[in-house]
Formats: C-alpha cells, sequence, structure tokens
C-alpha cells in the first residue's frame, strides 16, 4: 500500500527567511510519481510539481526547489526567502504509474506553513 | 488558463437529504475525479471516471455515491442520503488521458458540504 508522511504539522518562519518541507513515501512500485500542491487560506489546490521515479534530478523554480532522493525515499521542498503569500497548507501526495489510466492520488496530512512578517 | 470550476462552494443540507455537487473540468480533460477533505485532514480519493464509466473508487465511495457526467462538459457527485460524517470539503479534479507516465491532476476550488 502507498503512503506519504509530512511528519511537519506545522511550521512558522519569520518572512525571508528559508524553510524546508519534508516528505517521506512509500510505495512497492518501482515507477511512481511525487507532486506537491498548495492549499492557500481560499482553500483550492494549487499544483507545483510532478516528478517520477527515474529522474531524480533536482528541480528549481523561482524560490522554490525540490530534492528528490530515492534512497531515503524522500521528495522535500524548499522555499527560498520565503514571502507572507506562501502561508498555506502543503501537501506532498504519490502515485502509482498508469495501469488503466491516470492513478488516484494518495496524499500526506499537509503541513502548515505560516510566514511571519 | 484553463481550469477546473465548481457548483455551489458552500451547501448546507440536512441529514439524509440528497445533494449534487458539479464540477466543469478543463475541456479537453478526459480523466476526472471526486476527493475529498474532512476538516484539518488529508485529502482522500473517491472515484476517478474515464469513458463514461468509474475507473476506480475507494472505500469511501459506497453505494450512498454516484458519479455521472450528464453531457459534454458537467460532471457531478451525488451523495443519496448525507450522513453528518458527509460534512467535508469536495474536490473535483481532471486530466489529460494519460499514456506511458501519469498526467497531472488539475483541482478545482472544493465545495464545502456541511451536513446538519
Amino acid at each position: 500500500a502507498q503512503k506519504v508522511t509530512q511528519a511537519q504539522t506545522e511550521i512558522s518562519v519569520v518572512e525571508k527567511e528559508d524553510v524546508t518541507l519534508d516528505c517521506v513515501y512509500e510505495t512497492r512500485d518501482t515507477t511512481y510519481y511525487l507532486f506537491w500542491y498548495k492549499q492557500p487560506p481560499s482553500g483550492e489546490l494549487v499544483f507545483l510539481i510532478r516528478r517520477n521515479s527515474f529522474d531524480e534530478q533536482n528541480e528549481i523554480s523561482g524560490r522554490y526547489s525540490w530534492n528528490f532522493q530515492k534512497s531515503t525515499s524522500s521528495f522535500n521542498f524548499t522555499i527560498t526567502a520565503s514571502q507572507v503569500v506562501d502561508s498555506a497548507v502543503y501537501f506532498c501526495a504519490l502515485s502509482d504509474a498508469p495501469r488503466n489510466g491516470n492513478e488516484k492520488l494518495t496524499f500526506g496530512t499537509g503541513t502548515r506553513l505560516t510566514i511571519i512578517p | 488558463e484553463p481550469e477546473v470550476t465548481q457548483t455551489p462552494s458552500h451547501q448546507v443540507t440536512q441529514m439524509g437529504q440528497e445533494v449534487i455537487l458539479r464540477c466543469v473540468p478543463i475541456s479537453n480533460h478526459l480523466y476526472f475525479y471526486w476527493y475529498r477533505q474532512i476538516l484539518g485532514q488529508k485529502v482522500e480519493f473517491l472515484v476517478s471516471f474515464y469513458n463514461n464509466e468509474i475507473s476506480e473508487k475507494s472505500e469511501i465511495f459506497d453505494d450512498q455515491f454516484s458519479v455521472e457526467r450528464p453531457d459534454g462538459s458537467n460532471f457531478t457527485l451525488k451523495i443519496r442520503s448525507t450522513k453528518l460524517e458527509d460534512s467535508a470539503m469536495y474536490f473535483c479534479a481532471s486530466s489529460f488521458p494519460s499514456g506511458s507516465y501519469q498526467e497531472t491532476q488539475y483541482f478545482g476550488p472544493g465545495t464545502r458540504l456541511l451536513v446538519l
């Protein structure tokens, strides 16, 4: 069975600090996909990144970066120079490789990030 | 940019009543999903739908739930007889058909359902 663990329930940092959100996953599959979604206070789920299990290169997008390490089954998310607008709940999610079409997402419990002005 | 839309944004209903939650997926997407999020908890998969039939459903998606694509644009979730524990945010999502890789699911803004 698949499982995603986000051990950090809540994190607060002062604006402009860097912050890393941890995600550890479990799956029996050798091919799988990892995602991060952002849920701002307004409630919607905003897609941030998709990564497949064969691509272990770290990715940077502006102030956001992701560190994928298969050896530790982790897919951590770092925000550099945090801003108040980064305040949200962040969810890590996992899916199998598609078999009969797109597979369901298994979400972690989320990390609530608060950026203090 | 195309987006998934959902109506209503909020719905309050009495226990035992039927509710229909509506979604308009992104127009060229062919896979549709419903997820729910009980307040303060994680997002949970309910059902996926493709080619006018259910692809997969979770154990949450029992006989009280049904999905339908009544026309070329809408995708609905019906709860036949609501229970208190159905109170949650319900998210619709859609994606392109997958090839050999998993497509990204794009989520709507959600419908907050409160069962009294």
